[in-house]
């Protein structure tokens, strides 16, 4: 099983419809994120959290928000979705300071 | 602002050569740590190599090394004997230390590895 599930992995939605995007992982850590990913641009950061108390906007948090739900558990939210929101979000998981970062197999999110 | 920048968003090479990637960065933190993250088509992000910036030794892992020169601010990777499934998107990145984890990526090089 992998240490991180993203569910969907690929998803059409409406524009103004809104959609979760849910993120769960095994590796026991406290720290996830939530990227956006964009060709020529890379992956930006958009929230991260340390625990279920613990959330911090990233780089492009507007339009966004996000639940932590437990330790495991960490779910990006469009509340009403727009064209520009078409991308792939990685959500991601890291141990500590300077340790390698899991991420999930993504989700490929287009907004028609 | 802290900022990565791959100046080579293609590049090819033949099986078995041998290649180099590029990647510039701008912090003025003096902790921090600098990752190669492979990105197959499968889209999984995959990471190649770690390199922490008091480290003056380069990082190698198999085939793939990196020259690291903190004073100019670059990080490029090496890859030796290329493969086939080295055929990828890469990311280059870096960690400020005590900053939460986060990780901030560069634009992206898109590699291909011709037979």
């Amino acid at each position: 099983d992998a240490d991180v599930t993203q569910t969907p992995r690929n998803r059409i939605t409406k524009t103004g419809k809104r959609i979760m995007l849910e993120c769960s992982q095994t590796k026991g850590h406290d720290r996830m994120y939530w990227y956006r990913q964009d060709p020529g641009l890379g992956l930006r950061l958009i929230y991260y959290s340390f625990d279920v108390k613990d959330i911090n906007k990233g780089e492009i948090s507007d339009g966004y928000s996000v639940s932590r739900q437990a330790q495991a558990k960490f779910s990006l939210s469009l509340e009403s979705a727009i064209p520009n929101q078409t991308a792939l979000y990685f959500c991601a998981t890291t141990g500590g300071h300077g340790t390698e970062a899991f991420f999930g197999q993504g989700t490929r999110l287009t907004v028609v | 602002a802290q900022t990565v920048t791959q100046s080579q968003p293609e590049m090819s090479v033949q099986e078995a050569e041998t290649v180099t990637l590029s990647c510039t960065y701008d912090t003025s933190e003096n902790n921090y740590y600098l990752f190669w993250y492979k990105q197959p088509p499968s889209r999984q992000m995959i990471l190649v190599i770690r390199q922490e910036a008091y480290k003056q030794q380069n990082a190698t892992e198999n085939r793939f090394s990196v020259n690291f020169q903190k004073a100019a601010k670059s990080f490029s990777l090496k890859i030796s004997d290329s493969q086939l499934g080295d055929t990828a998107m890469y990311f280059c990145a870096f960690m400020i230390y005590n900053q939460g984890g986060k990780l901030i990526f560069g634009q992206g090089t898109e590699l291909s590895v011709k037979p």
